[in-house]
């Protein structure tokens, strides 16, 4: 199956310093990737979608600023956390699709990558 | 309105047991998509299976089986023999459109914790 990889798995960081994360696809081309938010006991939050070469698409109120994504590649997304907060600590996790293929293609599937812990001191 | 509803916070089967977790989903679109993904505490996200909302038969991966009542608006996950690896989060989650763009997120319900007791 689809591989989706995420790096780093956690993360301790101080307060007022910036985190990447990395989210790869590893055995296919990614034109839609996702970015997700999970606090402890609770379900994933949507925070943003990211389309191949064009800006993401923010979740209402999601910061644009603080959380930056970029989707360089096919195969490439990154979320930065600017200047985390002890309140950014989370689960991250990301996912994403081979796009469309059809109503039962790869397409229709999301591909889950393992997540990143970020914990802000 | 939740666009999906998960109302077991937690539930409890014994080993070798079939249990039924609970979804229900709100949607106007014709053509959407119903799926179960598990979480162990490792984090990860699995998907378990799929059901289109044109399909007729329910759908089935091994011990996994999904009761889809589109009229109630209701996709049960059914998990036959249960086994001590089954506990987990377990996250219902919906994707409305026919095509599957990737544009298309998927809505998560707020998930049942499973326990399986030997």
């Amino acid at each position: 199956g689809a591989v989706v990889s995420q790096h780093p798995s956690w993360v301790i960081c101080k307060s007022g310093t910036s985190v990447k994360i990395e989210c790869r696809s590893l055995d296919f081309q990614a034109t839609t990737m996702f970015w997700y938010r999970q606090f402890p006991k609770q379900s994933l939050m949507l925070m943003a979608t990211s389309n191949e070469g064009s800006k993401a698409t923010y979740e209402q109120g999601v910061e644009k600023d603080k959380f930056l994504i970029n989707h360089a590649s096919l195969t490439l997304s990154t979320l930065t956390v600017t200047s985390a907060h002890p309140e950014d600590s989370s689960f991250y996790i990301c996912s994403a699709t081979p796009g469309t293929s059809g109503v039962r293609g790869r397409g229709f599937k999301q591909y889950f990558g393992p997540g990143t812990r970020l914990t802000v001191l | 309105a939740q666009k999906i509803t998960q109302t077991q916070p937690g539930m409890f089967v014994q080993e070798k047991e079939a249990v039924t977790l609970d979804c229900t989903y709100d949607t106007s679109d014709q053509s959407y998509g119903l799926f179960w993904y598990k979480q162990p505490s490792s984090g990860e996200m699995i998907f378990l299976i799929y059901q289109g909302s044109y399909d007729e038969q329910n759908a089935t991966e091994g011990r996994y089986s999904l009761n889809f009542q589109k009229a109630r608006k209701s996709a049960n996950l059914v998990i036959s023999a249960s086994q001590l690896g089954d506990s987990a989060m377990y996250f219902c989650a919906m994707r409305e459109g026919y095509r599957f763009t990737g544009a298309n997120n998927l809505f998560f319900g707020t998930g049942t914790r499973l326990t399986v007791i030997p």
